[in-house]
């Protein structure tokens, strides 16, 4: 089925490891989105895309770094982990247009960091 | 600037009952606003969207919202709550920033649905 697929689902960190997180879509989307998620605190935008080969900042961009090299991927890193980066991570993607359409979510990646 | 607030953070109703999961949100534009769902261990659904014209919207899974300017509100209501009802719901509005859109997501409200 078409939609954002993200990997891993799962993931134990050790303090000042780093990884990769990777979000694909088959949509042909243009936008692309990393929020984080943590109880009482909603969904907070982490970095964006507005096409292949940009990227920007959201509200809490401190930590992490984003790539869109293909327009298909948007990928999040985390180059050196904290306990504060424990949180489940969503991608979303939307087409190109107007601010009435919706956005397309991913099932999520839950992190931890020991 | 614009904002989005859900009030209570976890709300409870019985099978059969009214759910009535509130949202109110400040934008000095006219407001484009979203309710999603997310059930467990899954990512966000969108349930129904207020863009302009008819100020009732119905949604998936029976789910309603009305868009009410003089109360800045969009709260969401289904006439009969089912157990798999059962999830979180975001609130959402979509802002206009340096010529792209993003969204402002209120904080959440759990539903638990009791047999």
């Amino acid at each position: 089925n078409a939609g954002v697929t993200q990997t891993p689902k799962f993931r134990v960190l050790k303090t000042g490891q780093s990884m990769t997180l990777l979000c694909a879509q088959d949509m042909n989307h243009e936008y692309m989105y990393w929020y984080r998620q943590d109880p009482g605190m909603g969904l907070r935008l982490i970095h964006y895309s507005v096409g292949e080969g940009t990227t920007a900042k959201g509200e809490v961009p401190d930590g992490y770094n984003v790539s869109r090299l293909k327009k298909q991927n948007f990928l999040l890193g985390l180059e050196s982990a904290a306990p504060s980066q424990t949180s489940v991570y969503f991608c979303a993607s939307r087409r190109l247009g107007g601010r009435d359409y919706g956005y397309t979510f991913g099932s999520g990646t839950r992190l931890t960091v020991v | 600037a614009q904002s989005v607030t859900q009030l209570g953070s976890h709300v409870s109703v019985s099978e059969g009952a009214l759910v009535l999961l509130r949202c109110n949100y400040s934008s000095s534009v006219p407001p484009y606003l979203f309710w999603y769902v997310q059930y467990p261990n899954q990512g966000l659904q969108l349930l129904l969207k207020y863009t302009t014209g008819a100020t009732l919207v119905k949604g998936i899974n029976g789910f309603e919202a009305e868009f009410k300017k003089s109360e800045t509100s969009f709260h969401l209501t289904k006439p009969s709550a089912h157990m798999s009802d059962a999830a979180e719901y975001f609130c959402a509005v979509s802002v206009s920033v340096s010529g792209t859109y993003k969204y402002i997501f209120g904080t959440g409200t759990r539903l638990k649905v009791l047999a």
